[in-house]
Order: structure tokens, then C-alpha cells, then sequence
């Protein structure tokens, strides 16, 4: 158990929903990152936060969002679903940018169904 | 850009054989390097790391060690076991303290040790 939490573990959803994702890091982390498993692309990294600001992007479409909250919890929002966005998406978290030792811990996933 | 190739899978080994996982990678500057290990039906778990050239890393018998002049980090264990059977994904770390850090990962190469 790495102490990353994430919910829902599953998510079946319809094409044009919106849908959310949610994830705790482990306690005393500030950054939490967003990742996308899908089996044509592999593993992306979507989205950084650390401490309630955005500190870096990656392929994230701009139908989707996230934030991260003042008691450090993200939230990923996918929103005008297609059904290419069917994939397992990741939330991990590490300690503060700078520290050496900086790494990340991920959760178990949650596994998107666009049907 | 900060890219990383594996090789691709399936890999099929008997127990006790030994493990070879080639990883090479592109980047600018020399970035932190890791393996992960995903079993199956769970998220991501770090296996080894290496920060700086010629660093080895190891962790459960499973060995890489950073190499600049070839700009590789190759997955190594001596004697498989069945419970060795997971998804294996090399990666780099990009970013800096200011911008934040993220990963970009191969794409996994799948191993199979059949007893």
C-alpha cells in the first residue's frame, strides 16, 4: 500500500458525460500528479500540482481539468467523454519539488469505461 | 524532447533464468531514472532508481545500472521467479524544482516466468 488513495476504483460512464476523479496523496506530500494508462498510448503523464498551484502539463486534452485543493486532495475532471478515453488513470504524489530523493508514490488507479 | 525506450514484450522465461530488460533514453541533462513494476490488477510500485551516472540501483535482486556513454538504464536479475510475472516500465524524471518534476515511462514490457 503505497498511501495514495484514489475513488472510484471503477467508472463506467456514456460518450458526452462528465465524469470525476478523485485522489488523497500520502500524508505529509504536497505535489500530486495525474497520469493516463491506455493500451494505445501507454503511460502519460497528464498534469502536476503542488500545493494548490499547477507546476506542469503534459498531454492533457483541454476537455480535461484538475485541481488540487487546500487539504492537498486532486481532483481530475473529464468532461465531453469519448470513447478513446477509456483507460486506467493514475494520481501519485511526492514530497516537496527540490528534495533529492523526490519520489513518487502512485495509487492503485482508477479504471475509466466509456461506453 | 525526454524520451524513453524499452523493449517490447512479451518476454517468456523459465524460473531461475536470467533477466535482461533493455531501456535506453533521450534527454537533456542527466535525469533521475527509474523502473517501476506492475503487477497485475495493481498500480504502479517503484523498483530501483539511479540519480546520477554510474549509479546502480537495486532492490529485490533486481539490478540497472545508469549508464551515460550509452545512455541506458537495462533492468538485470540473475534468477527469476514466477512472482517476478508483472508489467515492467522504465523512466525518466523531467522538470526541475521551479516547474515541477513528471515522468514519462517506455512502454512497459510484459514478463512471463512460467515455473
Amino acid at each position: 500500500d503505497s498511501g495514495v488513495t484514489q475513488t472510484p476504483k471503477h467508472l463506467i460512464t456514456a460518450t458526452g458525460q462528465r465524469v470525476t476523479l478523485r485522489c488523497s496523496p500520502r500524508s505529509g506530500d504536497l505535489s500530486v500528479y495525474w497520469y493516463q494508462q491506455s493500451l494505445d498510448q501507454g503511460l502519460q503523464f497528464l498534469i502536476q500540482y503542488y500545493n494548490g498551484e499547477e507546476r506542469a502539463k503534459g498531454n492533457i486534452l483541454e476537455r480535461f481539468s484538475a485541481q488540487q485543493f487546500p487539504d492537498l486532495h486532486s481532483e481530475l475532471n473529464l468532461s465531453s467523454l469519448e470513447l478513446g478515453d477509456s483507460a486506467l488513470y493514475f494520481c501519485a504524489s511526492s514530497p516537496r519539488p527540490g528534495l533529492l530523493n523526490n519520489e513518487q508514490f502512485f495509487g492503485p488507479g482508477t479504471r475509466l469505461t466509456v461506453l | 524532447g525526454n524520451s524513453v525506450t524499452q523493449m517490447e514484450g512479451p518476454v517468456t522465461l523459465s524460473e531461475e533464468a536470467f533477466l535482461t530488460i533493455n531501456c535506453t533514453y533521450t534527454a537533456t541533462g542527466y535525469p533521475s531514472l527509474f523502473w517501476y513494476v506492475q503487477y497485475p490488477g495493481e498500480g504502479l510500485q517503484l523498483l530501483l532508481k539511479a540519480t546520477k551516472a554510474d549509479d546502480k540501483g537495486s532492490n529485490k535482486g533486481f539490478e540497472a545500472t545508469y549508464r551515460k556513454e550509452t545512455t541506458s538504464f537495462h533492468l538485470e536479475k540473475g534468477s527469476v521467479q514466477v512472482s517476478d510475472s508483472a508489467v515492467y516500465f522504465c523512466a525518466l524524471r523531467w522538470g526541475n524544482s521551479n516547474s515541477g518534476y513528471a515522468l514519462n515511462f517506455g512502454k512497459g514490457t510484459s514478463l512471463l516466468v512460467t515455473p
